[in-house]
């Protein structure tokens, strides 16, 4: 099975900093590769799907790129409210693997 | 608009088994699948599996293989997961989720979730 892997776990940055977390597939999956943020207590929501595609009515500063194995989700400017976690996940496919998810803070 | 109902918290003991539905609305059931997804208390999401609502095609996570089951009824548009020899690590929240229709399918990813159930697994 296709293993996804997160980089970094966590990352604390200020309001305005440019933040990119990193995912990682075990073997490449084209552009399958969607996004997700969790908010504490919240329901997943979908940030970006087909590797760049940025989902309706998701801010601009969310962007997201990559093919193949490598894969980024970057925050242009990072707001308050981006307080969350966020998982990458692959769905070309069964297993449909999420990444073990990077925490973002307020620094 | 596109809404994903699920049934209400439930507390079991190490053995039993567990039912989970997800009743849909505002979409075709047919043409699209569901997938469960859980979340330990704490921890990250963990994809459990998928159900096609056209043909009821299923696909589980290989941990999971052979404890979980799921099923549709496509008359009430409702999505089933259930569990079995439930084990104190399957204390979670289950999330369903809408997601493409056939396994090998660019449109698998979650759009619309639902609310979560959670499950309480405790001797």
């Amino acid at each position: 099975d296709v293993q996804m892997t997160q980089s970094p776990s966590s990352l604390s940055a200020s309001v305005g900093d440019r933040v990119t977390i990193a995912c990682r597939a075990s073997q490449g999956i084209s552009n399958y590769l969607a996004w997700y943020q969790q908010k504490p207590g919240k329901v997943p929501k979908l940030l970006i799907y087909a590797a760049s595609t940025l989902q309706s009515g998701v801010p601009s500063r969310f962007s997201g790129s990559g093919s193949g194995t490598d894969f980024t989700l970057t925050i242009s400017t990072l707001q308050p409210e981006d307080v969350a976690t966020y998982y990458c996940q692959k769905y070309n496919s069964a297993p449909r693997t999420f990444g073990q998810g990077t925490k973002v803070e307020i620094k | 608009q596109v809404q994903l109902m699920q049934s209400g918290a439930e507390v079991k003991k190490p053995g039993a088994s567990v039912k989970v539905s997800c009743k849909a609305s505002g979409y075709t059931f047919t043409s699209h699948g569901i997938s469960w997804v859980r979340q330990a208390p704490g921890q990250g999401l963990e994809w459990v599996g998928w159900i096609s609502g056209y043909d009821g095609n299923t696909k589980y996570a290989q941990r999971l293989q052979g404890r979980v089951t799921m099923t549709t009824d496509s008359s009430t548009s409702t999505a089933f997961m259930e569990l079995r020899s439930l084990r104190s690590d399957d204390t979670a929240v289950y999330y369903c989720a809408r997601v493409g229709p056939f396994d090998y399918d660019s449109s698998g990813f979650a759009h619309y979730w639902g609310p979560g159930t959670l499950v309480t697994v405790s001797s």
